[in-house]
């Protein structure tokens, strides 16, 4: 079993519609991270949570940790939003090395 | 104050040579990263270095892969004597300690032929 599970794995949506990308991990974190990659890209750190909520843009993230679940979500989505989302964990336990979801492939079609 | 620096971005290797990987951390990180995706599969970690010390090497392949970080200059990451299954992204990430937010690198594609 995977230490961070992220649904769905692959995403299509219409402009400007509201996206939500979820995230499941079961060990005990120091802090959650949600990652962009675009294809062929590098890999660019959009939040980073140790609780509650965050905002940045059109880009708002959130964390429950008694529920060890967080959400990324996209408010108004654009094409140029299309990319693999990545959520990770930082495991305090390993020496705060992080665990990785398998990412979310996202498409917003114009 | 530049960010994660990988270099070069991409390198081509035959079969049996040597590859080395360079990651240069954000100027006052002192913590290091390095992961490696694989073709249609997520990040996994490899190993943790701090400066001259290797703290975490577990995700790192027994043989044929070493990783350094010395006093000065930047973190190493060498495989010698390439496969085509080494072909992948491989990419640093640096923090200034363990507990605060960790920086990505572009990545360096590494393609075996």
């Amino acid at each position: 079993k995977n230490e961070v599970e992220q649904s769905p794995q692959n995403l299509t949506a219409q402009e400007g519609e509201f996206i939500t990308i979820n995230c499941s991990y079961s060990v005990g974190i120091s802090a959650l991270h949600w990652l962009q990659q675009h294809p062929g890209g590098g890999i660019v750190s959009l939040f980073m949570l140790s609780s509650g909520k965050k905002k940045h843009g059109r880009l708002i993230a959130t964390i429950n940790i008694q529920e060890k679940h967080s959400s990324l979500h996209i408010t108004a989505s654009h094409p140029r939003d299309s990319a693999v989302y990545i959520c990770a964990v930082r495991d305090p336990n390993t020496g705060n090395q992080f665990y990785f979801g398998t990412g979310t492939s996202l498409t917003v079609i114009p | 104050n530049a960010g994660v620096m990988q270099n070069p971005r991409h390198l081509v290797r035959r079969r049996g040579q040597e590859a080395r990987l360079r990651c240069s951390p954000m100027k006052g990180h002192s913590h290091v990263y390095w992961y490696r995706q694989l073709p249609e599969e997520g990040l996994k970690f490899m190993v943790y270095l701090q400066k001259e010390n290797i703290i975490d090497e577990s995700g790192m392949p027994k043989e044929r892969f070493s990783a350094e970080f010395p006093k000065e200059g930047p973190s190493i990451l060498r495989i010698q004597q390439v496969v085509r299954g080494d072909s992948a992204a491989y990419f640093c990430a640096s923090s200034s300690t363990v507990n605060t937010e960790a920086f990505f690198g572009q990545g360096t594609r590494l393609t075996v032929v």
